[in-house]
């Protein structure tokens, strides 16, 4: 079974561009999950979606955003990004019901 | 944003030790789990608890659900070189509509001599 794959593995940007990142779940997990692992700041979670709608979102601002496709992918674009947006950003998925999430290899995000 | 307590920021045993870690919360939770990260990759789920009190086993790992719900530990029994890495622990509510995120810890990372 294939597991979590996010795609590009890294991005360079410069500050002020806008990002795509993109993740594709284990098959029949509907909940994506992203997270930001940002050195010595250890995983903050970002957005929570499922079934194609956002069920939850941390502590970022609205440059922050994604959505859900109806094959249950994701994408997570970060706009006006800023040289802090610097990080590894992680997807993972579940298939709801109380079983636990499953993470990607994630995308490294460098700002310069 | 909340985040679990997890000491001392690095460990570093011998091949063939036993290893304990533990990670707290000023918060309850009703799920914890612990993750592994190794360089270059995401975390990978190493043991999911569900109840306070619950004692669970894979391999050579252990695991425990803290009876306050506020904490866990995780024990490493006769360690081997790919037990290098760092080590997560994560909490959950579950079955609370919103708050279905993980809230981690910071991670230790476990260096093993041979």
């Amino acid at each position: 079974e294939a597991g979590v794959t996010q795609s590009p593995t890294h991005l360079i940007k410069t500050r002020g561009q806008q990002a795509t990142l993109r993740c594709s779940p284990i098959s029949g997990h509907t909940s994506v999950y992203w997270y930001q692992q940002a050195l010595g700041l250890g995983l903050q979670f970002l957005l929570w979606y499922d079934e194609g709608e956002e069920r939850n979102r941390g502590n970022f601002p609205p440059r922050f955003s994604g959505r859900q496709f109806p094959n249950y992918s994701s994408e997570l674009n970060v706009n006006a990004l800023e040289l802090e947006d610097s990080a590894l950003y992680l997807c993972a998925s579940s298939p709801g019901g109380g079983q636990p999430q499953h993470f990607g290899d994630g995308t490294r995000l460098s700002i310069l | 944003g909340q985040q679990l307590n997890q000491s001392p920021q690095s460990m570093f045993i011998q091949e063939g030790e036993d290893v304990s870690m533990n990670c707290t919360s000023s918060s309850i939770f009703n799920t914890w789990l612990w993750y592994k990260q190794d360089p270059g990759e995401g975390p990978v789920l190493l043991i999911a608890l569900y109840k306070a009190g619950e004692l669970t086993s894979n391999g050579r790992l252990t695991a425990q659900f803290g009876i306050t719900r506020k904490d866990s530990f995780l024990n490493i029994s006769a360690s081997i070189p790919s037990d290098v890495g760092i080590y997560f622990c994560a909490g959950q509510m579950l079955n609370t509509g919103a708050n279905s995120k993980l809230t981690f810890g910071k991670g230790i990372t476990l260096s093993v001599r041979p």
